[in-house]
């Protein structure tokens, strides 16, 4: 079968670093994207890996291990506006797979 | 800016009412994708479309159907709305086929279907 496990909720300080975890199975691998979604809001792309190792964008970093069937999505400095779910996806044989999603509570 | 907008934010049927959502991209995008996103679930794929006329199912393709007569334009039908599919459809475009390519997602529609 395939399937992709993330935290269900995480929650952080401002200013501090966080790390969420996802490992997958599925059949086909094809790269691996991350997605933050606010509430109530449309998911928006912040990461795409398809070579192991890690990929920096300012304050977001995503690692990829094929091997290992595993990424993590590192914040850093985080912000109140960060408090959000982040959805874990992986480009399988012919489409798109999501995890159910971490949710990222930052508190002062 | 890749826009993609979905025809209601929020909408309340009654059971064995027919549905329409309504997906518009306006960038040109040949795919267009239809999920609905429950809590613990994540998002399941519904229907896809590569092209204009053409779709395919996706993971969970029962009780819905789609349209695409336009390539901007990517429609999903509820023929007889059911409580189980109470949810948050979100529709989404990508540029190509090729495997890397971004998916863009709408606002989403949250229906409730009574």
């Amino acid at each position: 079968g395939q399937n992709i496990d993330q935290p269900t909720e995480m929650t952080a300080t401002e200013g501090a670093i966080v790390q969420i975890n996802c490992t997958y199975q599925t059949s086909g691998f094809n790269g691996l994207f991350w997605y933050q979604q606010h509430a109530g809001e449309a998911p928006t792309f912040l990461s795409y890996n398809v070579l192991d190792g890690l990929e920096e964008k300012g304050r977001f970093s995503s690692f990829l291990s094929r091997s290992k069937g595993y990424s993590y999505l590192l914040l850093k400095e985080l912000q109140m506006k960060d408090s959000a779910s982040y959805l874990c996806a992986v480009w399988g044989y012919n489409k798109l797979i999501f995890g159910a999603g971490t949710r990222l509570a930052v508190h002062p | 800016d890749v826009k993609v907008t979905q025809s209601s934010r929020y909408l309340v049927k009654r059971t064995g009412e027919k549905v329409f959502l309504e997906c518009v991209q306006d960038m040109d995008h040949e795919n267009m994708f239809w999920y609905r996103q429950d809590p613990g679930l994540g998002l399941r794929l519904i229907y896809f479309s590569y092209d204009v006329k053409m779709k395919e199912k996706g993971d969970i393709p029962e009780g819905y159907s789609v349209s695409r007569e336009k390539k901007e334009r990517f429609s999903l039908i509820l023929e007889s709305a059911s409580t189980n599919q109470t949810s948050m459809y979100l529709c989404a475009s990508s540029f190509s086929w090729r495997l890397n390519e971004t998916q863009y997602f709408g606002p989403g529609t949250r229906l409730l279907v009574l």
